[in-house]
């Protein structure tokens, strides 16, 4: 119940494309849904979330697409460029579950563009 | 200013050896995490302070002892580690009672146990 599955584990895209990470939750509790980039050696970067409330948020070229029915929700990026290659974990939780609305992470999808 | 800083980047110790993680943030958040980080994993949650009390204690051996001075600071004091604690060490912070909302993380202590 506790599980967010993401996939793919990998992800070659070239320059100019668009890239498409996919996940799903178990846990019906769950009312926030991050995602965060992460480069080599670095930290997990916040980069976008969604609450249930809408089916879609945009920023830039950064959009998730929530489906509450199905329990799933994407990351896509559009315009990929080599710079937006990275780790990128979703993420879910309960925005106001207190100590218990800890964050439950994907295992990840490596992005690589290629120019 | 959404900054999370953590000192130091990289940490060589011996098992033998007396260590501390030191993790700081001005964002006015009394919320803050320790996750342990191995390569190619997710962050694994570790403990999590709210208005600078231990309320999660992930299972977490004893050899790392978390403290937190006050609601801008939070450190990890480690002790007779093993090879395979080796990792990334993150702190994060967020607004309290939010849960997973909004939780910054800093860039990260690089940990070698020889």
């Amino acid at each position: 119940q506790q599980q967010v599955k993401q996939s793919p584990q990998s992800l070659i895209v070239q320059k100019g494309g668009i890239s498409i990470i996919n996940c799903a939750y178990e846990n019906t509790a769950f009312d926030y849904f991050p995602w965060y980039q992460q480069f080599p050696g670095k930290g997990p970067a916040l980069l976008i979330a969604i609450r249930p409330d809408v089916s879609e948020k945009k920023e830039g070229r950064f959009t998730i697409s929530f489906n509450k029915s199905a329990k799933q929700f994407s990351l896509h990026i559009m315009d990929s460029q080599p710079g937006d290659s990275a780790t990128y974990f979703c993420a879910a939780s309960r925005a106001y579950g207190g100590s218990q609305g800890n964050l439950i992470f994907g295992k990840g999808t490596k992005l690589s563009v290629k120019p | 200013d959404t900054e999370v800083t953590q000192t130091p980047k990289h940490l060589v110790m011996g098992m033998t050896n007396k260590k501390s993680l030191k993790c700081e943030q001005h964002m006015g958040h009394r919320a803050m995490y320790w996750y342990k980080q191995k390569a190619k994993k997710p962050p694994e949650l570790m403990f999590v302070y709210s208005y600078e009390k231990l309320s999660i204690n992930e299972s977490v051996p004893s050899r790392f002892s978390p403290e937190c001075p006050n609601s801008s600071l939070l450190n990890l004091h480690l002790h007779a580690l093993q090879p395979e604690d080796s990792a990334l060490y993150l702190c994060a912070s967020s607004l309290p009672g939010t849960g997973g909302m909004g939780q910054y993380f800093g860039p990260g202590t690089r940990l070698t146990v020889t």
